[in-house]
Parts: C-alpha cells; sequence; structure tokens
C-alpha cells in the first residue's frame, strides 16, 4: 500500500530564509509526484508536478526534486516570504486509476 | 476554461437529509474523483469515475453514491447525511496520456457541508 510521509508537520521561520520541505513515499512505481498549496479555508494550488521520468521542476521562488529510487521529493522556497505561510501537501499517483495519495501536509509560518 | 467548478460552495444539512454535490469540468478528461479533507485524516478518495457510466469506490465510499451520466460532470449523492459526513469536499479531474497519469491533477474550490 502506498503511503505518503511529510516531515515537519509544521515549520516556522524567518522571513527571507530558503527552506526545504520533505515528501517521502513507500512505493517508487509512481506515475508522478504533484506539490499543491492550501490557505486556511480555502482550496488546493497546484504549484508543481513531476513527472517520474523528471528530477526536477522549478517555478518562480519554487524548486521540487525528485528522487524515485530512494522514495523521496523535496520542495525548495527560496527566499520565503510571509505569503509563503500556508499547508503544503505532496501527493504521487501510483496505480491505473490516476487517484492521488496525499501526504499530511506541512504548515508553513513565515515570519516578517 | 472554468477549470474544475463545484456547486455548492457551502451547505448545512440536518442529520437524515439528502444532498447532491455537483462536479464539472470542461477540460475533456476521462477521469474524475471525489476526495474528503478532515482535520488530522487528510484527503481520502470517495469514489471515483475512470469514464462516462463508470464508477469505482474509493478508500471511504460507505455513505456517498456517485454518478457519470455526462463525461464532462461527477454527482456525489448523500441519501441521509450524518454528522460524520462533516467536512469539505473536493473532486478533481485528469487525463492520461501514453497509458499513464503523466499530467496535472485539476482540483476545485471544494464544497464545506455541515451536518447537524
Amino acid at each position: 500500500k502506498q503511503e505518503v510521509t511529510q516531515i515537519p508537520a509544521a515549520l516556522s521561520v524567518p522571513e527571507g530564509e530558503n527552506l526545504v520541505l520533505n515528501c517521502s513515499f513507500t512505493d517508487s512505481a509512481i506515475y508522478n509526484l504533484q506539490w499543491f498549496r492550501q490557505d486556511p479555508g480555502k482550496g488546493l494550488t497546484s504549484l508543481l508536478l513531476i513527472q517520474s521520468s523528471q528530477r526536477e521542476q522549478t517555478s518562480g521562488r519554487l524548486n521540487a526534486s525528485l528522487d524515485k529510487s530512494s522514495g523521496r521529493s523535496t520542495l525548495y522556497i527560496a527566499a520565503s516570504q510571509p505569503g509563503d505561510s500556508a499547508t503544503y501537501l505532496c501527493a504521487v499517483i501510483r496505480s491505473n486509476t490516476g487517484k492521488l495519495i496525499f501526504g499530511q501536509g506541512t504548515t508553513l509560518q513565515v515570519k516578517p | 476554461n472554468a477549470g474544475v467548478t463545484q456547486t455548492p460552495k457551502f451547505r448545512v444539512l440536518k442529520t437524515g437529509q439528502s444532498m447532491t454535490l455537483l462536479c464539472a469540468q470542461d477540460m475533456n478528461h476521462e477521469y474524475m474523483y471525489w476526495y474528503r479533507q478532515d482535520p488530522g485524516m487528510g484527503l481520502r478518495l470517495i469514489h471515483y469515475s475512470v469514464g462516462e457510466g463508470t464508477t469505482a469506490k474509493g478508500e471511504v465510499p460507505d455513505g456517498y453514491n456517485v454518478s457519470r451520466l455526462k463525461k464532462q460532470n461527477f454527482l456525489l449523492g448523500l441519501e441521509s447525511a450524518a454528522p460524520s459526513q462533516t467536512s469539505v469536499y473536493f473532486c478533481a479531474s485528469i487525463t492520461s496520456t501514453r497509458g499513464g497519469f503523466y499530467n496535472e491533477q485539476f482540483f476545485g474550490p471544494g464544497t464545506r457541508l455541515t451536518v447537524l
């Protein structure tokens, strides 16, 4: 059974700091891994998608890496800002039904 | 493109009442999903559909029914609502390519349901 774990569950950093969020998954036979952002009381915003054949994806200050062999992905946020405060979720697609398996999320607080 | 839309955005029900949540997508995606999100439990799959006229159970299907009569619509029904079904419900869709799922899964804005 595919399990997805995110560590840490919560993180508080001062503004301007570079930070890394971690995601691990137990079964490396995945199609892709997707990182989402969720603000309190809001829906999911897709940040980055890494296909199984790719090693990383970048969008602005965000960089996501994927190491299938070790079952790990990291989301790197450069020069963090208070507006980055949110919960970050990673999810993988493994099966032939396309359903996503989500981690529990990391709640990030960036202090001014 | 509107992407994935959900109706209604909010709803309060009394125990035993019924309702239907509507999900619509305009991206011609074959696959559609209903997830629920609860504090401490994360997002869990309720039901899904791999094409028009097909449905299948996910991780937490009890108490829910679904229908996919049209490719663009996926309906989630609660026949007799219970307080345990108080949650935020998200609909999502994706298309398959090269026999796999290498594209982004798109989510709707969610429906906040409270059952008293």
